[in-house]
């Protein structure tokens, strides 16, 4: 069966710090992979996906970028954080056609300081 | 680009009420739809989706929702709600083979 994981759970950063937040994903080969963030009132904003390694869409013109460097491994990255960047991040896998089902990971609550 | 509007942003009603989440999209082309559901401390799952065919589909818990190509909208119902139902439901609507975006939410608080 496939997991999806995500980490670290929680995350206190300063404004201005780095960031790095990983999603991993088992059982399943070539999923296109999501980067989401979740703000009450603001549902989920979709901020990049892949479809391959080294494959990367940008939805949101931000200070956040993404990138895939294996097959089951998205990553979520920033230079330098912004209070605004504060959220919960959700990374997703999809099962493909005919399927079209997204899988989501349990989510990483960042606070920027 | 696309667009997700979900006018509901909380909606409370009591055990046994009948439900109706609206959901309107933007896009003209084809798209696939799906509405989610996020329960208390728990990850989002898939409540039911449309592709073709049969407009109206039937998901899990009893729900349903209903594509009006016409009105560009795909509205969750529920003839009776339960306690249980309490969560955050969510639509999304899947553009091109990879890309797919969500509404801002609806909060469904049901009283016992």
């Amino acid at each position: 069966s496939q997991t999806i994981h995500q980490w670290p759970a929680t995350l206190v950063q300063p404004v201005g710090s780095p960031l790095s937040l990983e999603c991993t994903v088992e059982g399943t080969s070539n999923p296109n992979l999501y980067w989401y963030r979740q703000a009450a009132g603001r549902g989920l904003q979709l901020l990049f996906y892949s479809v391959g390694i080294g494959q990367i869409s940008s939805e949101v013109p931000q200070n956040l970028s993404a990138s895939r460097p294996q097959d089951r491994q998205f990553i979520l990255s920033s230079k330098k954080l912004l209070l605004s960047d504060s959220g919960f991040y959700l990374c997703a896998w999809m099962r493909g056609t005919p399927y079209n089902e997204q899988f989501f990971g349990p989510g990483t609550r960042l606070t920027v300081l | 680009a696309q667009s997700v509007s979900q006018h509901n942003h909380h909606v409370i009603l009591s055990e046994a009420a009948s439900l109706e989440l609206g959901c309107n999209y933007s896009y003209g082309g084809t798209v696939n739809l799906f509405w989610y559901v996020q329960y208390p401390g728990q990850h989002l799952q898939l409540l039911l989706k449309y592709f073709s065919g049969d407009p109206l589909v039937k998901g899990i818990k009893g729900f349903e929702a209903e594509f009006i190509k016409s009105k560009f909208s795909f509205n969750l119902r529920k003839p009776s709600v339960q306690w249980s139902d309490t969560a955050e439901y969510f639509c999304a609507v899947q553009e091109g083979a990879s890309k797919i975006i969500f509404g801002s939410g609806t909060r469904l608080s049901i009283r016992p």
